[in-house]
């Protein structure tokens, strides 16, 4: 069974900085990765996927990478804002068509 | 293209009554999935369509939850015989390819 796991739960980081958020997934026999971005009592809204043959993918201020053998993904946001204060989620697809996400990590940019 | 629409975006019940939501992909989506997310925790797989045809359903879908996509369009979620439990924000996603797109949600609170 995919289990998908987000470290840290939580994370302060003042205006400017950049910043990395980590997912591990236990099943390296994924088809994709997607990233999202929830705002409170919201949905989610998409940042980021990435192929399983790919190693990373860029939009804007935000790059994710993926290393499938080691089962770990990576987003990293540049020059942070306080408009990037969320929750943000990955997911695996493991071609069974269902997401399985992660518990999230919730960011707090500090102005 | 409106994104993905999910009606109503709040529903306060009692216990023991019947609720629908309805979810409204993004046109030309052929895949259509319902999530559930509790408070603190990553969204849930419930159940997938592709076209009108239901895939795969989750064992957290209990005998009192049915889904349908009667003509490969929208799809509704009925909720029998409520439980507190059952509170818990309902999350709709479709998907042409790839990428899965969320709606902003139903949250369902059971008192």
């Amino acid at each position: 069974k995919q289990e998908v796991t987000q470290i840290p739960a939580a994370l302060s980081v003042p205006e400017g900085e950049n910043l990395v958020l980590n997912c591990s997934f236990t099943d390296s026999a994924i088809y994709n990765l997607q990233w999202f971005r929830q705002d409170p009592g919201k949905g989610l809204t998409s940042l980021l996927l990435i192929q399983s043959s790919q190693r990373e993918q860029t939009s804007g201020r935000l790059n994710a990478s993926l290393d499938k053998s080691s089962g770990r993904s990576t987003l990293y946001i540049a020059a942070s804002q306080p408009g990037d204060s969320a929750t943000y989620l990955c997911a695996v697809s493991s071609g069974n068509e269902k997401l399985t996400f992660g518990t999230g990590t919730r960011l707090t940019i500090i102005p | 293209d409106t994104g993905v629409s999910q009606d109503p975006r709040h529903k306060i019940t009692k216990r023991g009554q019947n609720v629908t939501f309805r979810c409204d992909p993004i046109s030309e989506h052929n895949r259509l999935y319902w999530y559930r997310q509790t408070l603190g925790q990553g969204p849930e797989f419930l159940t997938y369509f592709q076209n009108e045809a239901q895939l795969e359903k989750s064992r957290l879908l209990s005998d009192r939850f049915s889904a349908e996509r009667p003509k490969g369009s929208f799809s509704t979620l009925e909720i029998q015989r409520t439980e507190q439990g059952d509170s818990a924000m309902y999350l709709c996603a479709s998907s042409r390819s790839l990428e899965a797109f969320f709606g902003q949600g139903t949250r369902l609170t059971v008192v």
